[in-house]
């Protein structure tokens, strides 16, 4: 069965500081998908990158980069120089390729407060 | 374009009623995924539909629960005999086609509240 843990709940830093949201998961398949969502007070997620199994580099997006390490089973989000509007839930996820039904297994997320 | 639109936004209901929660999602798209998102908990899958059926209800927790998508557009997920425990926001997700390369654009999901 696939499982994602986030063990960081919560997690409070300075605005400009920058900050790693950890991602571990478990999954037999060896071809998978991987994703990081932003839930913001608002409560809408809103897909931030999906990552398959087969493409271990790194990605960045501007303030925001990707670390997958299929050897430590893990998909961690970097972002860079925090903002106030960063502040959100951060939520890891998982699907295996099962012929077109792309469930989606989340982890409990992270809680990210930017102080100003 | 319209993102996936959800209706409605809050549901109170008292326990034994029944309630029906509608989703529409992104035009053309033909996978659909309904998820339930309980307090301080990431969203767990409930139900995928490919077009008009239902080609995963693995994740519906009994059969109080139950799903349709009749035209292969608009969902509308039904549960009977609501529960307290039925508490949470239900999200709505759809994809272009369901296969790997697709994602899911959820919508901002119907918070229901059972007293």
């Amino acid at each position: 069965a696939q499982k994602v843990t986030q063990a960081q709940t919560e997690i409070s830093v300075v605005e400009k500081e920058d900050v790693t949201l950890d991602c571990v998961y478990e999954t037999r398949d060896t071809t998978y998908y991987l994703f990081w969502y932003k839930q913001p007070p608002s409560g809408e997620l809103v897909f931030l990158i999906r990552r398959n199994s087969f493409d271990e580099q790194n990605e960045i997006s501007g303030r925001y980069s990707w670390n997958f390490q299929k050897s430590t089973s893990s998909f961690n989000f970097t972002i860079t120089a925090s903002q106030v509007v960063d502040s959100a839930v951060y939520f890891c996820a998982l699907s295996e390729d099962n012929f077109g039904n792309e469930k989606l297994t989340f982890g409990t997320g992270t809680r990210l407060t930017i102080i100003p | 374009g319209a993102g996936v639109s959800q209706t409605p936004s809050n549901k109170v209901t008292e326990k034994g009623k029944y309630v029906e929660l509608r989703c529409d999602p992104i035009s053309g798209h033909t996978a659909l995924y309904w998820y339930r998102q309980s307090l301080g908990q990431g969203p767990e899958f409930l139900i995928y539909f490919q077009g008009t059926g239902a080609a995963d209800d693995s994740g519906l927790p009994n059969d109080r629960f139950f799903a349709v998508r009749p035209e292969g557009s608009v969902s509308t997920l039904k549960i009977q005999r609501t529960e307290r425990g039925d508490s949470a926001v239900y999200l709505c997700a759809s994809s272009a086609g369901g296969g790997p390369t697709d994602t899911q654009y959820f919508g901002p999901g119907t918070r229901l509240t059972v007293l």
